[in-house]
């Protein structure tokens, strides 16, 4: 079975706190995303990668960056953690080409103290 | 700016009864509309999804209705099952963008 793994289901960090979020996909799809999903929000887009050392800024980029040195390894960095950046993150992957559906991790509940 | 509105936020259903989940685009140019379904400690699964040449699909129990030139389309869960109780997302993407935008999600409780 295809699989998005996120690192870790739950964390907590305090304010300040530079923070790795790790993605892993064993699809070998080229465009992978971050979203974070808050309650009455649905899922917003923070970065996306179409290729290896290739990113791009979603609608909510400020306070974030990201990595991809390979492939299957799509990592999201909170560079100086607020409160405002408690939320559910989620990562998925797509193979490339037009249309079709992405494949999502189960999340990563992040609250910073 | 949401880019795709999604009606209702919640909604109560008897088990057996129709879920009707709306969601509405401004931008002609997508052409792909995926929903997702989300089960609580799981991320969103792709459940059905449509392009725009065809105004119905159907899987199942689940229908989507497509109408172009309202720019709306529509979830229709037939039958709803105890098992359905999840939220549901639908969504919208142009073939040359690699992103999806997603509506705020909706969350349904089906009771026996």
């Amino acid at each position: 079975d295809v699989k998005v793994t996120q690192s870790s289901r739950y964390l907590v960090k305090r304010t300040g706190e530079k923070v790795f979020l790790e993605c892993v996909q064993d699809m070998d799809h080229e465009n992978m995303f971050w979203y974070r999903q808050d309650p009455g929000l649905g899922l917003r887009l923070i970065y996306f990668s179409y290729d290896v050392k290739m990113k791009e800024k979603g609608d909510i980029p400020e306070g974030y960056s990201v990595s991809r040195e390979k492939k299957e390894r799509f990592s999201l960095i909170l560079e100086s953690a607020s409160t405002n950046q408690t939320s559910m993150y989620l990562c998925a992957s797509r193979s490339g080409g037009s249309g079709g559906g992405y494949t999502f991790g189960s999340g990563t509940r992040l609250t910073v103290v | 700016q949401q880019q795709v509105k999604q009606s209702p936020q919640s909604l109560i259903v008897q088990k057996g009864g129709i879920s009707i989940i709306n969601c509405a685009y401004e931008n002609t140019a997508f052409d792909y509309f995926p929903w997702y379904q989300q089960f609580p400690g799981k991320g969103p699964a792709l459940l059905i999804a449509i392009r725009p040449d065809v105004s119905e699909k159907k899987e199942g129990r689940f229908t989507i209705s497509f109408n172009k030139s309202a720019k709306q389309f529509s979830l229709h869960i037939m039958d709803s099952q105890p098992g359905d109780s999840a939220t549901y997302f639908c969504a919208a993407s142009k073939s040359n963008d690699y992103k999806l935008s997603f509506g705020a999600g909706t969350t349904v409780t089906v009771r026996a």
